[in-house]
Parts: C-alpha cells; sequence; structure tokens
C-alpha cells in the first residue's frame, strides 16, 4: 500500500490567511520528506524538504513541520496568495525513489 | 534558468500506433527519472537512469515499454503499440547524484490514446 498520503484532499483558504497541508507516513524508518507543488499544465515544483534530525525548517513564506512521534509532516503557508493555487504533494525518500502521496488541492479565495 | 524539457507537450493517437516522448535533463544533471501521472494512480516512477546507464525500470510495463538515454543530452521513452490505459501525463525528472533527494521535473507531456 501507499507509504505517503495527505489527510485531506482539498483545501480553501482565504487569501491572506495561513495555510496548513498535512500529510500523514507509515514507514518509521523514512528519513526524508520532500514538498511538491504542481500547478495546472506543469510539472511538480520543489517547494521544500527536511531531513528526520529535523523537526522544524523555514523557507519563504512555508514552514514543514515534522512530528516523527506520529509519523506526521504539514506544510504551513504563510499569508496565502492566489499564485499559491495548486495540488501539494507531499513525498517521501527512498533512496533515489520518490514516493509520492495523493496530493491536495489548495484554492486560493479572494 | 536551467530546466527539463520534454517533446510533444500534447500527443493525441491511435491505439496501436507508436509512441515517444523525449526528455533533455538539465545539463550537468546525471541521474533522469521518468513518471506516470494518472488520476488514479497519482505519481508512478517507471524508470531510472544514472549516467545513462538504466538502474531501475521495474515500473515500467516490459511489454510494450522502452526506456533509452542514446546520449547524456536525451532521454526517450517509448511505447509500442499504444492502447487507450496508456492515456496520461508523463514527467521527465533529473537530478544528480551528489544531491540525489532533489529532482527537476519536466513540464510533461500529456498523451491520449483514442
Amino acid at each position: 500500500g501507499e507509504s505517503v498520503g495527505l489527510h485531506l484532499p482539498t483545501l480553501s483558504v482565504q487569501e491572506g490567511d495561513n495555510s496548513i497541508i498535512n500529510c500523514a507516513y507509515s514507514n518509521s524508518a523514512s528519513d526524508y520528506f520532500i514538498w511538491y507543488k504542481q500547478e495546472s499544465g506543469k510539472g511538480p515544483q520543489f517547494i521544500i524538504d527536511i531531513r528526520s534530525n529535523m523537526d522544524k525548517r523555514q523557507g519563504q513564506r512555508v514552514t514543514v513541520l515534522l512530528n516523527k512521534t506520529v509519523k506526521h509532516l504539514s506544510l504551513q503557508i504563510a499569508a496565502t496568495q492566489p499564485g499559491d493555487s495548486a495540488v501539494y504533494f507531499c513525498a517521501e525518500n527512498d533512496d533515489y525513489k520518490l514516493s509520492f502521496g495523493a496530493g491536495t488541492t489548495v484554492t486560493v479565495r479572494a | 534558468d536551467a530546466r527539463v524539457t520534454q517533446t510533444p507537450r500534447h500527443k493525441v493517437t491511435e491505439m496501436g500506433q507508436e509512441v515517444t516522448m523525449r526528455c533533455q535533463p538539465i545539463l550537468g544533471h546525471n541521474t533522469v527519472f521518468w513518471y506516470r501521472q494518472t488520476m488514479m494512480q497519482g505519481l508512478e516512477l517507471l524508470a531510472y537512469f544514472r549516467n545513462r546507464a538504466p538502474l531501475d525500470d521495474s515500473g515500467m510495463p516490459k511489454d510494450r515499454f522502452s526506456a533509452e538515454m542514446p546520449d547524456a543530452t536525451l532521454a526517450t521513452l517509448k511505447i509500442q503499440p499504444s492502447e487507450p490505459r496508456d492515456s496520461a501525463v508523463y514527467f521527465c525528472a533529473s537530478g544528480t547524484d551528489t544531491s540525489p533527494d532533489t529532482q527537476y521535473f519536466g513540464p510533461g507531456t500529456r498523451l491520449t490514446v483514442l
């Protein structure tokens, strides 16, 4: 079965609010996770990654949190903008392979 | 702005026809991946190359799919004969084995087999 999954398939957020996208994984041995953003008609775009020796990592307007105890990670987007509308995937890296979750579609309301 | 390029972007063909999809990895990248994306299955890894050598094609239907890297700047994915169930978006991604965790995706080829 799929080892990486997202909690909600869709998320609607008001422009300017913060977004939180969740992801659960089942393999406790996983040591590296990536968030990708996929806009309509485009390929997945790398957003941010985190290794299992970290609990939190911040980028530009994005923060990834990793809770190894409950095997959960989340992507937080600050001050969500219309350009953030996309499908977001968490992925687990197993050696050279990427195992993707099903994706969460984020829609930003004006 | 280095990026992975894929051609064609869209392909409509009839069942039984041969389909060839091409990918140009980012210059200097030595790993190439082929993925297939469908609504039902999501993103699936089909094949993986390192330094032009195929290291993993376990995700690829062997009887009709083939992947090659004629040179470092070109990767191809062929389907012969194509079937309606092959309709999907096919992505190529490239990376380096010095930073194996980051893969850069191309824009994809949307294939429709009638």
